[in-house]
């Protein structure tokens, strides 16, 4: 049992450069979430999804797509990097949503955009 | 005002010490509380719940104050492997998102 999964570990993008964030999680949760952390700053929700097939907007969604095709997978898109998504991302997992339930994070990825 | 704010530290504390952190969130239809733990250039781990009757897990203690709507964690006897930043985390009622606060700092000093 690996939990969630995310790669890559590091990325260096240069400016307009797209790039696929992978996030795998073997619980079988419903639940899967994607966030972002500056340093110094809370995490901040991108996006998430109840369940496969169905998405929607966090608290900063813009530059970012995701999809669901599965339950298992939940992977973001970056489209034309900036040097604002340089930061941590980190997929999370849970059965129940937030308030019955743990998140489970992957180990993070670690972008930087030059 | 902050969904949740939190004081970022740093709190250092020497080894064997008792320290508390609170945290206040402003959304009074709040209804679950947690407190995560995440070491440096980790990711977060659930550390424990907080229930409305306070509850405890070893040298842990969470408190909730629904009145004044903040929570607390007290760290008694605290350890070495104590040392990381400690979020807390609030949802609403329904609401399938956790709102996350920035952190505590906690530095335990041999």
């Amino acid at each position: 049992n690996a939990g969630v999964t995310q790669t890559p570990k590091f990325r260096i993008l240069k400016i307009g450069q797209s790039m696929t964030l992978q996030c795998t999680q073997d619980m079988n949760h419903n639940y899967m979430y994607w966030y972002r952390q500056d340093p110094g700053m809370g995490l901040k929700l991108i996006y998430y999804s109840v369940g496969a097939g169905i998405t929607d907007k966090g608290e900063v969604p813009n530059g970012y797509n995701v999809s669901r095709s599965t339950t298992e997978d939940f992977p973001l898109r970056l489209e034309l990097a900036a040097p604002s998504q340089t930061s941590v991302y980190f997929c999370a997992s849970g059965v129940a949503g937030g308030w019955t339930d743990t998140q489970y994070f992957g180990p993070g990825t670690r972008l930087t955009v030059l | 005002r902050k969904e949740v704010e939190q004081d970022p530290g740093p709190f250092n504390v020497p080894e064997g010490a008792t320290v508390a952190f609170n945290c206040t969130y402003s959304n009074s239809a709040s209804q679950s509380f947690f407190w995560y733990r995440q070491d440096c250039r980790k990711e977060p781990k659930l550390l424990m719940s907080v229930y409305s009757s306070g509850n405890e897990d070893g040298r842990f203690t969470a408190q909730l104050n629904r009145a004044s709507q903040y929570i607390s964690l007290l760290i008694r006897d605290s350890k070495l492997s104590d040392s990381a930043t400690y979020l807390c985390v609030v949802n609403d009622f329904g609401n399938e998102k956790l709102t996350f606060g920035t952190g505590t700092r906690l530095t335990i000093i041999p």
